[in-house]
């Protein structure tokens, strides 16, 4: 069964804090992860893929795997009001095809000026 | 930059009808995929496709859809008699590899039936 859980929020969150996002998720099949940023009415922009446990950073980005956990989660340091937008985790299989992404629902937040 | 471009952007139809939404994936892309979005809802797989054939499906994409690479340069999602359901947000999206962790998506289109 593919599900990936994701807080919808909205998330509000002062200009210049951390935010934190996170999903879970029940297939352990799952081996690539990543997180998407989606602005209202527009595709989804990838920001950030990994596929191991541990962390990754890009920039003020930094993307977290826990496999055993089944827990991922995005962290924004530095937080700008035009980082307000849904951000969208998703992940994919190893297979042999061409599987799609699964995405979470997205979270919704808001970094006011 | 290389980008994912869908037309129309906008596209109103009536219950029944057939439409066809296009998208030119980025020239040396070789993985496609449809997903769609209904309004507030998860972004869902529909189909990828490669070297000319379906690669996998979802339990969506049923016989009302089909897509087809008619030239070098288009993809094209085909709905043949579309249902109020279908209303949504469909996104093209292409990658260069199998592994799918650098997928571009285009802006969409986004498909109102009435």
């Amino acid at each position: 069964q593919k599900e990936v859980e994701q807080d919808p929020g909205p998330l509000s969150v002062p200009e210049g804090a951390i935010v934190s996002l996170n999903c879970t998720y029940s297939n352990s099949a799952f081996q690539y992860f990543m997180w998407y940023r989606q602005y209202s009415r527009k595709g989804p922009e990838l920001l950030m893929y990994t596929y191991s446990s541990g962390n990754k950073e890009d920039g003020r980005f930094t993307a977290q795997v826990d496999k055993s956990s089944k827990y991922i989660s995005l962290f924004i340091r530095d937080s700008q009001p035009s980082d307000s937008a849904t951000y969208l985790c998703a992940m994919t299989y190893s297979g042999g095809g061409a599987d799609g992404l699964t995405f979470g629902k997205g979270a919704h937040v808001i970094i006011p000026p | 930059e290389p980008e994912v471009t869908q037309t129309p952007s906008h596209q109103v139809t009536q219950m029944g009808q057939e439409v066809i939404l296009r998208c030119v994936p980025i020239s040396n892309h070789l993985y496609f995929y449809w997903y769609r979005q209904i309004l507030g809802q998860k972004v869902e797989f529909l189909v990828s496709f490669y070297n000319n054939e379906i690669s996998e499906k979802s339990e969506i994409f049923d016989d009302q859809f089909s897509v087809e690479r008619p030239d070098g340069s288009n993809f094209t999602l085909k709905i043949r008699s579309t249902k109020l359901e279908d209303s949504a947000m469909y996104f093209c999206a292409s990658t260069k590899d199998r592994f799918n962790t650098e997928a571009f998506f285009g802006q969409g289109t986004r498909l109102t039936v009435v």
